[in-house]
This record gives structure tokens, C-alpha cells and sequence, in this order.
């Protein structure tokens, strides 16, 4: 059964920690995507990531890291150093960049 | 459930009716145009997609329409059914990645 996968579904953090949303795909694609939404707005990307062991700053990577070690993984770290980082993340894939995207169910992340 | 889309344009429409959601985009070079659907609390789902050589192209049960001219993308779900209650969301791609419009709800009234 192919897709892509975030875990957890939601997620609480105390403020000054960093945290760790996971996601996976296991439908080969090369593109990999991390996305905030917040109520009222558009999809903002914070990072991408062409191909394994590469990945590019978004419109929004404040406050955040990413690694791509394997094809099929995509985690991403939300620091202490985040201002607002109460939101709902979501991961995304697509074959290539430019291509359209996939994606998962989502991480609803809160600060206490 | 999810705060998303709190405060989005609404369409509120008759079950059976036509659904009609717009869509502006700014980026003049944008080639390629996607609409998303999103229930509440789960992650978007591909709907149809359009190329800027057409200027529609049907699905089953939608239809996207393109107007390059103006910049404008529609999305026509026939037959509404309250299970196409959802927020429906543009993309219009720049570059290698995608600009996501904020959104319209449609409502589905019994």
C-alpha cells in the first residue's frame, strides 16, 4: 500500500524544546517537501529536498532543520529557536521538483 | 478537528447542485496548476491537475477550467454530494515548487 506517512498525529511540546515530526514514502519519489499551515493562509514551505543528501531552505526555514540520509525519510526538527511553531505540518512528495505533489496526513503540533 | 481554514471564504451549496470554486493566481510564468481537496484534520488530496497548453480538462465529476488571460482557475464539481464538503485549495508552480492559494470551504447542504 503505497503513500506517505507522518507520525505522530499530534504532538505536544513544552516551550524550549526541540521535537522531531518523522515522515516517510515508500513511492519512490526523488522530491520531498515539509509545509506549515496555519488557519486562513496558504501552504508555507519551509524546506525541500530534490534528492538523498541534499534538501533547500523554504520561504519559511527559521527555526527548523532537516536531513534526507535515505530516499524514503524526510524528519524535521523544530527548534527552540522557532518563534510561533504552534501549526499544523504537513510532508509532501512528488516524483521530481515541478511535479505534482503528494501528501501525508499531517502533524499537529502544540506548544504549552 | 483541525483549526484550519477558520476563516475562509465560504460556498455553501444544495446537495445535487454544481459547485463552482475560484482561484487567482499572480505569477505570470506559472505552467502547471493543481487543485487539492482537504477534509478536516487530514492532509490535502490531489484532485486534477492542468497544464497552461489547455484550457480545461475534465475528471470524474470535475472539470478544472484555465483563463490564462486573467490569470484565473476554476474548479466545477458536479452533482455535489456532502461528501465533497472540504476546504479546495489552488497551486500554481514557480520555479521548481508550488504557491498554495489559502483556500475556499464549500458547505454541502442536505
Amino acid at each position: 500500500d503505497g503513500g506517505i506517512t507522518q507520525s505522530p498525529k499530534y504532538l505536544f511540546r513544552k516551550e524550549g524544546q526541540n521535537v522531531t515530526l518523522s515522515c516517510e514514502q515508500n513511492l519512490n519519489h526523488d522530491a520531498m517537501y515539509w509545509y506549515r499551515q496555519d488557519p486562513g493562509q496558504g501552504l508555507r514551505l519551509i524546506y525541500y529536498s530534490q534528492i538523498v543528501n541534499d534538501f533547500q531552505k523554504g520561504d519559511i526555514a527559521e527555526g527548523y532543520s532537516v536531513s534526507r540520509e535515505k530516499k524514503e525519510s524526510f524528519p524535521l526538527t523544530v527548534t527552540s529557536a522557532q518563534k510561533n511553531p504552534t501549526a499544523f505540518y504537513l510532508c509532501a512528495s512528488s516524483p521530481q521538483t515541478g511535479q505534482g505533489q503528494f501528501f501525508g496526513p499531517g502533524t499537529r503540533l502544540t506548544v504549552l | 478537528g483541525e483549526s484550519v481554514g477558520l476563516h475562509l471564504p465560504t460556498l455553501s451549496v444544495q446537495e445535487g447542485d454544481n459547485s463552482i470554486i475560484n482561484c487567482a493566481y499572480s505569477n505570470s510564468a506559472s505552467d502547471y496548476f493543481i487543485w487539492y481537496k482537504q477534509e478536516s484534520g487530514k492532509g490535502p488530496q490531489f484532485i486534477i491537475d492542468i497544464r497552461s497548453n489547455m484550457d480545461k480538462r475534465q475528471g470524474q465529476r470535475v472539470t478544472v477550467l484555465l483563463n490564462k488571460t486573467v490569470k484565473h482557475l476554476s474548479l466545477q464539481i458536479a452533482a455535489t454530494q456532502p461528501g465533497d464538503s472540504a476546504v479546495y485549495f489552488c497551486a500554481d508552480n514557480y520555479g521548481q515548487n508550488f504557491v498554495f492559494g489559502p483556500g475556499t470551504r464549500l458547505s454541502v447542504l442536505p
